[in-house]
């Protein structure tokens, strides 16, 4: 079974540009959560969606960080205009009601902003 | 408020070795969820364990097992007889929300196993 896929792998751009990053979770679970992973920070978890739907987004850093799930394959985070500070590796992790409380991990997006 | 502290920032270890990574947590929560994962070079983080607050029996996966103990708030990860495929960054984690596992990441031990 395909795991939790991510696009792009690496986005390289300018400060001011606007970045989309892109998570497909596991098919059948209904929790999507995209954490970020910096040396200064380690892991901090951004957004999480159950069943589409917004939960908590209390680390979202500020306005200029938008995330959204249109269905239940499917989900972007996006960043505009994007920072130098913003440049990380942002993970989207998915996992299903009632399992163990694994994540599944996607290969991450790394971003760096010039 | 939660935290976890790793505060082994990497270690270093020949084939065979045993290794204990360290993990000590804080929460005020009765009921919590400590995790392991594992980062190996390709980047993405894989789980090793679950273990809630009420079952302080230690586990055993193979090469792999897990100390936890209340008294002392830490949750260890012990690698016997360590290969190099062992090598990567492991983070110790914690919950306090079971039904949305919203983790809470320590910074992480390097492992380097040397042939």
């Amino acid at each position: 079974d395909a795991g939790v896929i991510q696009s792009p792998r690496h986005e390289v751009t300018e400060m001011g540009q606007e970045v989309t990053l892109r998570c497909k979770p596991i098919s059948g679970h209904d929790y999507l959560f995209w954490y970020r992973q910096t040396m200064m920070r380690g892991l901090e978890l951004l957004i999480y969606f159950n069943n589409n739907v917004p939960i908590d987004d209390s680390g979202m850093p500020e306005d200029r960080f938008s995330a959204k799930m249109p269905n239940a394959s499917f989900s972007t985070l996006k960043i505009q205009p994007s920072e130098p500070r913003d440049s990380a590796v942002y993970f989207c992790a998915s996992r299903g009601t009632g399992s163990t409380g694994e994540l599944f991990f996607g290969e991450g997006s790394r971003l760096t902003v010039l | 408020a939660q935290k976890v502290t790793q505060a082994q920032t990497e270690i270093s270890v020949v084939e065979k070795e045993d290794v204990t990574l360290d993990c000590v947590y804080e929460t005020r929560d009765t009921t919590y969820y400590l995790f392991w994962y594992k980062q190996p070079p390709s980047g993405e983080l894989v789980f090793l364990i679950r273990r809630n607050s009420f079952d302080e029996q230690n586990e055993i996966s193979g090469r792999y097992s897990w100390n936890f103990q209340k008294s002392t708030s830490s949750f260890n990860f012990t690698i016997t007889a360590s290969q190099v495929v062992d090598s990567a960054v492991y983070f110790c984690a914690l919950s306090v929300d079971s039904w949305t596992d919203k983790l809470i990441f320590g910074t992480g031990t390097r492992l380097q196993v040397f042939p």
